[in-house]
């Protein structure tokens, strides 16, 4: 089986634009997750869409959004960027989302913000 | 909310058998998971602990105490390999998934 992707792997913006990163899960998941990954912050959730709604949601500003589209893809957008929106984005997906499933996470975005 | 201790660093010679611990803060309990993460790389899960005891699988073993709220991820027989940062987590269920800030474990030859 395939393991989770995510396009594209770096990104290099200047403040004040906006993003858009995808990730597709494993086949036959159908929960997927967001999460943030700063050296100073962590690992961050940021929200998780289960059958194309939104399930669950960080502590994030509404800058930060996202969506499902009925294969389970997932896309997440952050508008005006800031510095402090340099991280690595990691999204992991499992089949239902449930607390005792193993969550596999894709290798991430690596986003810098100039 | 919920909020996650564990050590920052933990230094162990190849061979030997160390112990990284966690504590949490929870209004709900769904389990505690711990993740590994090399350098570079995404985070693998290693296990997940919903009930108190302790759960072997292959070198890694991982204990829950509820009452205590805490939990340790027990590594056995280290090799260089297993260098790298480990998280507890809580799952979210009906709270947001939190991560500690994760263990950085150095292994010696």
């Amino acid at each position: 089986k395939a393991g989770v992707t995510q396009t594209p792997r770096y990104l290099i913006k200047t403040r004040g634009q906006q993003v858009t990163l995808s990730c597709s899960p494993i086949s036959g998941h159908r929960s997927v997750s967001w999460y943030q990954q700063t050296p100073g912050q962590g690992l961050q959730f940021l929200f998780e869409y289960f059958s194309e709604t939104q399930r669950n949601k960080g502590n994030f500003p509404g800058r930060f959004s996202g969506r499902q589209f009925s294969n389970s893809r997932s896309e997440m957008n952050v508008s005006t960027l800031e510095l402090g929106d340099s991280a690595l984005y990691l999204c992991a997906s499992s089949f239902e989302g449930a607390p005792q499933e193993t969550q596999y996470f894709g290798p991430g975005t690596r986003l810098l913000v100039l | 909310g919920q909020s996650l201790e564990q050590p920052s660093e933990v230094t162990a010679v190849e061979g030997a058998i160390v112990q990284i611990n966690c504590t949490y803060q929870t209004s709900g309990f769904y389990g505690l998971s711990w993740y590994q993460q090399h350098d570079g790389g995404a985070p693998t899960f290693l296990s997940y602990n919903a009930l108190d005891g302790l759960e072997e699988t292959g070198r890694f073993s991982s204990f829950l105490s509820r009452s205590d709220s805490y939990g340790y991820l027990l590594l056995q027989e280290l090799q260089m390999k297993d260098s790298a940062s480990y998280f507890c987590a809580l799952p979210g269920g009906s709270y947001i998934p939190t991560f500690g800030r994760g263990t950085s474990l150095i292994v010696h030859p």
